[in-house]
């Protein structure tokens, strides 16, 4: 079974700080995928890396960034968390990228 | 852009009995994937079933089938037999490129 696995299921900060999400995959996966989900918005994509070291902009990039360095790891920064980033995170792979996503249990980040 | 909708935010069914939950895109593919993904209170998603859209046949996996109508790009999702552990959210996706793009969700709520 795939497995995915995310360093938080609750975290809270505080507006400014620096924060990281991490995610990672078991099954040697090329493509993973960052969502935050947001009550009546469903999963919108933040960003989604297809290699080591490459990374592709989803549909909500600002105030993010990310870094994935190993294939299984695929790291969210918010570089100064600000209070509408208070939402939930999802961490996914997928072996290939049209197909099945495989998600994480999620991070509820709260910003104060 | 390519847009999946779910116009059901919520539904209920009576434990035991049968319920149909909708959804349409639009795309200007030809082959591509469809999906119903299951997010239960526990927050973790999982994938209920997947169809290919150059397969006719409608994906079935024991008590969720899918009504795949390709030409009215209509994708619902039927589920036999309710039970407790069916209440979730339930979110309708499809691929797009490299992405997958999801609805907006359909909570579903199981009536004992």
């Amino acid at each position: 079974d795939v497995k995915v696995t995310q360093s938080s299921r609750y975290l809270v900060k505080r507006t400014g700080e620096k924060v990281f999400l991490e995610c990672v995959q078991d099954m040697d996966h090329e493509n993973m995928f960052w969502y935050r989900q947001d009550p009546g918005l469903g999963l919108r994509l933040i960003y989604f890396s297809y290699d080591v070291k490459m990374k592709e902009k989803g549909d909500i990039p600002e105030g993010y960034s990310v870094s994935r360095e190993k294939k299984e790891r695929f790291s969210l920064i918010l570089e100064s968390a600000s209070t509408n980033q208070t939402s939930m995170y999802l961490c996914a792979s997928s072996l290939f990228s049209r197909d099945t996503q495989y998600f994480g249990p999620g991070t509820r980040l709260t910003v104060l | 852009a390519q847009t999946v909708t779910q116009s059901q935010p919520e539904m209920s069914v009576q434990e035991a009995e049968t319920v149909t939950l909708s959804c349409t895109y639009d795309t200007s593919e030809s082959d591509y994937y469809l999906f119903w993904y299951k997010q239960p209170p526990s927050r973790q998603m999982i994938l209920v079933i997947r169809q290919e859209a150059y397969k006719q046949q409608n994906a079935t996996e024991n008590r969720f089938s899918v009504n795949f109508q390709k030409a009215a790009k209509s994708f619902s999702l039927k589920i036999s037999d309710s039970q407790l552990g069916d209440a979730a959210m339930y979110f309708c996706a499809q691929n797009r490129d490299d992405k997958i793009i999801f609805g907006k969700g359909t909570r579903l709520h199981i009536l004992p």
